[in-house]
């Protein structure tokens, strides 16, 4: 059974500071990764997401994550974030028939 | 394009009584999902549905909640009766095929309901 742990619930940063969000996944079968962003009142809209090739994957609103195999994780990172990037960011990890989210990690941009 | 629509965004209804979702796909889109969002939690897939066929209903309480897509186009989610617990976003989702290969999902805005 497939699995997703984002390892925090909430992350406080400031703007134009770099900001690292966390995500850990378990899965017995090879899978596909993704990060989606939720900003207030809206549905998901992907940031990235891997499905094979390089690890490095770049996504929008300069937005990027790595696929680390051996440590089961797929961090997503931005160099400087924006106030604008105030959202919920949801890591989810699928194989061929379903779709399985973590719990979420809100982002709060300080000014 | 057109991405995924849904209605009502608001509903606020109470407990015992009925309600109901509708969702459009984005056209061509085979596949449409449901999932339920309860605060500070992550989407959890209700039902799957491959063109006007439920691929996956495991997590739909059937006891209340029905789904139907009987055109294999447009969709819509029934509560009856509602209770506290259902308050949640309701997310209608799409994808050109199902999700075999890394498809990508597309959301519509959902519908957030309430129960009292």
């Amino acid at each position: 059974a497939q699995s997703v742990t984002q390892l925090d619930s909430q992350v406080p940063v400031f703007e134009e500071a770099p900001v690292e969000l966390r995500c850990n996944y378990s899965s017995s079968v090879s899978v596909y990764l993704f990060w989606y962003v939720q900003y207030p009142n809206q549905g998901l809209q992907l940031l990235l997401k891997y499905l094979s090739g390089s690890t490095l994957v770049k996504g929008i609103n300069g937005f990027e994550a790595e696929f680390n195999k051996s440590q089961t994780s797929f961090h997503l990172r931005k160099p400087s974030v924006h106030i604008s990037d105030t959202a919920e960011y949801f890591c989810a990890v699928s194989d061929d028939d379903k779709i399985i989210f973590g719990k979420g990690t809100r982002l709060h941009i300080l000014p | 394009e057109a991405g995924v629509a849904q209605s009502p965004r608001y509903k606020i209804i109470e407990k015992r009584q009925s309600v109901a979702f509708w969702c459009n796909p984005i056209s061509g889109h085979a596949t449409l999902y449901w999932y339920q969002q309860i605060l500070g939690q992550g989407p959890k897939l209700l039902i799957q549905f491959q063109n006007n066929g439920v691929v996956d209903d495991s997590q739909l309480p059937k006891d209340r909640f029905s789904a139907e897509r009987l055109k294999g186009v447009d969709s819509t989610l029934k509560i009856q009766p509602a209770k506290l617990e259902d308050s949640a976003v309701y997310l209608c989702a799409s994808s050109l095929f199902g999700l075999g290969g890394g498809t990508e999902a597309f959301f519509g805005q959902g519908t957030r309901l309430t129960v009292v």
